[in-house]
């Protein structure tokens, strides 16, 4: 069965340094997502992807955050000067379709650690 | 803004024991609402999709229905493998390039005891 890949799996890094959070959405899907959940919180809507552009963003994702799908497989999510807040649970998604109904799959996650 | 509400935060239930998680919602209009299951440290995992009020879905132990102000999953018979948090979550279509954001509920963190 398809599924959601996200590298790493883990990721420590100094407050101020840039971290590039990585994801292979299942290969027929067209929309692409990343969420975040910090520790004891809910999951969170960070930005939505379509067509190579942003469709979408959250008042989380300021001038420090960007996407990227580089090639036709990879969908990143790059954090410029990471903040301890940063510190997280990150998940990509992917959707086949547009529409309500259109269920989002999960990858496992890299949990971010800022120092 | 919608807002997505669990309870209870936490359940502890014996094997066997069944029991029934609640998810309340204000949002403006009804466009469906997904269950996903949570294992500690990993995504989300997607269990049930309901489009409508009357809907039910099953799956294994798992029945998940919905109303217009709420959806129940009701767990039959837990086996100590069901304990996880489940996460409920309406859609937020969006406009400019399509798809949907999640918006989730907190979760209630299922614990199944033999």
């Amino acid at each position: 069965e398809p599924e959601v890949t996200q590298t790493p799996s883990h990721q420590v890094t100094q407050m101020g340094q840039e971290v590039i959070l990585r994801c292979v959405p299942i290969s027929n899907h067209l929309y692409f997502y990343w969420y975040r959940q910090i520790l004891g919180q809910k999951v969170e809507f960070l930005v939505s992807f379509y067509n190579n552009e942003i469709s979408e963003k959250s008042e989380i994702f300021d001038d420090q955050f960007s996407v990227e799908r580089p090639d036709g497989s990879n969908f990143t999510l790059k954090i410029r000067s990471t903040k301890l807040e940063d510190s997280a649970m990150y998940f990509c998604a992917s959707s086949r379709g547009l529409g309500y109904q259109e269920t989002q799959y999960f990858g496992p996650g890299t949990r971010l650690l800022v120092l | 803004e919608d807002q997505v509400t669990q309870s209870p935060e936490a359940l502890r239930l014996q094997e066997g024991e069944s029991s029934s998680l609640n998810c309340s919602y204000t949002v403006s209009g009804l466009r469906g609402l997904f269950w996903y299951r949570q294992d500690p440290g990993k995504g989300p995992e997607f269990l049930f999709t309901l489009y409508s009020a009357g809907e039910e879905k099953e799956k294994e132990r798992l029945k998940a229905t919905l109303t217009k102000k709420e959806s129940f999953l009701h767990i039959t018979a837990p086996k100590p493998e069901d304990s996880a948090t489940y996460l409920c979550a309406v859609p937020v279509l969006i406009l400019t390039g399509g798809g949907n954001k999640l918006t989730f509920g907190t979760g209630t963190q299922l614990k199944v005891e033999l």
